[in-house]
């Protein structure tokens, strides 16, 4: 079956230190994997995608992730958080059955203390 | 990247009533767009799939006579809350897809409260 997951509901991080938000994924074929930011009370930010080639990927606000496929993993880092990247982020896989059908995984919260 | 809007941002309406809920495509013509639901601390939910010029297709479980969507331009898709109750007090979310770049955009969301 499809999915995603994200193991961990929070992550607190202290400001300056390295971040990891964790994402696992189970989806058939050559995964396409995403990782979106939330804001409260807005719609989701693209951050970064994987769709083939290397497997570290940049992306926006100078976070990347690292596909694993032996561990079929998708972790988003970033080397020096920041508070204002205190928000809601979601991992995503695109369904191969359907037409860019997004699966999300279930959101982890990043809280960054000064 | 595409800019998507919805409108409105909010809205409130009392129970029994029908909400429509607007998602612009600004800058890109969508043949495809999504229609989400979000509750509180939780993830996105797939509803639909809105298709320019035919009908929706809808998720398991969705009440397309409920949730009616309408993709009349491709640059408009619509959805109405039709008999809205407290229970579908949530923040929906509408996306348009680039297929070439298999990335969707997404909107700022609308927030339902129903009464």
């Amino acid at each position: 079956a499809q999915s995603v997951a994200q193991p961990e509901d929070q992550v607190n991080v202290a400001e300056g230190n390295p971040l990891t938000v964790k994402c696992t994924y189970s989806v058939s074929g050559n995964p396409y994997l995403f990782w979106y930011v939330q804001y409260p009370n807005r719609g989701l930010q693209f951050l970064l995608k994987y769709i083939t080639g290397d497997n570290l990927v940049k992306g926006s606000y100078g976070f990347e992730a690292e596909f694993n496929k032996s561990q079929t993993s998708f972790h988003l880092k970033k080397p020096s958080a920041l508070v204002s990247d205190s928000a809601l982020y979601f991992c995503a896989g695109l369904y191969s059955g359907g037409y860019n059908k997004l699966i999300f995984g279930a959101g982890t919260r990043l809280a960054v203390h000064p | 990247g595409a800019v998507v809007s919805q409108h409105p941002s909010r809205v409130i309406c009392k129970s029994g009533t029908s909400v429509k809920i607007e998602c612009r495509s600004l800058d890109f013509q969508a043949t495809t767009m999504f229609w989400y639901r979000q509750f509180p601390k939780q993830s996105l939910m797939l509803m639909a799939t809105s298709n320019e010029g035919s009908k929706a297709t809808y998720e398991q479980g969705v009440e397309k006579d409920k949730f009616l969507i309408n993709h009349a331009s491709l640059t408009l898709s619509t959805l109405t809350v039709t008999s809205a109750h407290p229970e579908d007090s949530s923040f929906y979310i509408c996306s348009i897809a680039q297929r070439s770049y298999n990335e969707q955009f997404f909107g700022p969301g609308t927030r339902l409260t129903v009464l």
